[in-house]
């Protein structure tokens, strides 16, 4: 079954430190890889997505996330973190199945200052 | 151009009691996808609608109902709350039915108490 697992529940990393949240999957074909990103009360804001191509994804923010189809793993990287960056981030497979997209549990990031 | 539209932002209920919900997608996606998201499963799927035909059904009860209007905004429907329906509901735009990505609203905050 098609599945997405974020194995980081809760990370704390200083400001202006580089950052790597990981997301591996499970998918019968190439998927299509999301990584959203949630501040507290607010909806799920893209930051950058996969389809095809370049294996290296540019987003916002400064977000960049790398494909590895060998390891089944889109992490989500940032060579410098700011204090805003603090949120909920979610990686996300598909949509497959008509549409459903499947969400990992999601990582919390803590900046400290 | 306007994102995607939520409203209300928050609801609070009794248990027993309906709701509605309502989401205005972007201007021009038809597509429509509702998730509910929660502490402890997370963000999970609960329908799909295109053309105001629902696609997809995620794993809910029947108390769970929704639809969609011909100018592609869609409502859905608790019918009888229970305390465990207190979640952040989503609702996703997309501009078609396929494999692209979904933009998302802040959510309504519904609590039953």
């Amino acid at each position: 079954a098609q599945s997405v697992t974020q194995p980081d529940i809760h990370i704390t990393v200083s400001e202006g430190a580089s950052l790597e949240l990981r997301c591996n999957y499970s998918y019968g074909a190439t998927p299509y890889l999301f990584w959203y990103v949630q501040s507290p009360g607010q909806g799920l804001q893209l930051l950058l997505k996969y389809f095809s191509g370049d294996t290296l994804v540019q987003g916002i923010k400064g977000f960049e996330a790398e494909f590895k189809r060998s390891q089944s793993s889109f992490n989500l990287r940032k060579p410098s973190v700011h204090w805003s960056d603090a949120a909920e981030y979610f990686c996300a497979v598909g949509p497959y199945n008509n549409n459903d997209m499947r969400f990992g549990a999601g990582t919390r990031l803590t900046v400290k200052p | 151009k306007a994102g995607v539209t939520q409203t209300p932002r928050y609801l609070i209920k009794t248990r027993g009691q309906q709701v509605t919900l309502s989401c205005s997608p972007i201007s021009g996606h038809r597509s429509v996808s509702w998730y509910q998201q929660t502490p402890g499963q997370g963000l999970q799927f609960l329908f799909e609608y295109f053309s105001e035909t629902q696609r997809n059904k995620g794993n809910f009860p029947g108390r769970f109902s929704g639809r969609q209007f011909s100018n592609s905004r869609s409502e859905m429907n608790v019918s009888t709350l229970e305390l465990g329906d207190s979640a952040l509901y989503l609702c996703a735009s997309r501009m078609g039915q396929g494999e692209t990505e979904a933009f998302f609203g802040q959510g309504t905050r519904l609590t039953v108490v």
